[in-house]
């Protein structure tokens, strides 16, 4: 059964840039959210993706938007990168929209 | 204050000892409290999940929920070397579909 996977694991981007991370759900989940995690802090919301939706929305700026395609996969797309935007990319995926969440291994990024 | 409270730690415990882990939160609506473990460098991984008052049971782990306390703890008995993580509390509010952490507490078991 695979688990949660996400592509690349690693990223390396300068200021302005754009970037766009993918996320596979586990199998049998239909719902993904991303999170982000900032070094020495605890994942934060960004949004969660149900149904090909934006079903809620954390407290993050326009420059993140994401897309759920129809095989429940998905992407996250972040515009005119900030260092401030330096962390770990997680993915969780769950049944339903409010149910337990499974994390992938995460997408390292990297803003110089 | 913040919606999920831990305590940051580091908390030490000797090896085969019973680490206590606890955390707070806020919203008496909350429903939903998750266990995450996460090894330096990389992501949460699920450890235990309780939705009812009292106590669950998954082999060296124990999550213990007290609503009326809004209080929700991990037990892990005969600690190990790789127990040695951050635990984060996570909580489900119904209506709110993210999880809210709080900052962690991490977990040092000496051999």
């Amino acid at each position: 059964d695979a688990g949660v996977t996400q592509s690349p694991t690693h990223l390396i981007k300068t200021r302005g840039q754009q970037v766009t991370l993918r996320c596979s759900p586990k199998s049998g989940h239909d719902t993904v959210s991303w999170y982000q995690q900032a070094l020495g802090q605890e994942p934060q919301f960004i949004f969660q993706y149900y149904e090909e939706e934006e079903r809620q929305r954390g407290n993050f700026p326009d420059r993140f938007s994401g897309h759920q395609f129809p095989n429940y996969s998905s992407e996250l797309n972040v515009n005119a990168l900030l260092l401030g935007d330096s962390a770990l990319y997680l993915c969780a995926s769950s049944q339903g929209t409010g149910e337990t969440q499974y994390f992938g291994p995460g997408t390292r990024l990297l803003v110089l | 204050q913040k919606e999920v409270e831990q305590n940051s730690g580091p908390l030490s415990v000797p090896e085969g000892a019973i680490a206590s882990l606890n955390c707070t939160y806020s919203d008496r609506g909350s429903q939903s409290f998750f266990w995450y473990r996460q090894y330096s460098g990389k992501s949460p991984e699920l450890i235990m999940f309780i939705y009812s008052n009292g106590d669950k049971e998954d082999g060296r782990f124990t999550a213990q929920l007290n609503k009326a306390s809004q209080y929700v703890s991990l037990l892990i008995r005969d600690s190990q070397p790789s127990d040695s993580a951050t635990y984060l509390c996570a909580v489900l509010v119904p209506g709110r579909r993210a999880l809210t952490f709080g900052s962690g507490t991490r977990l040092q078991v000496q051999p």
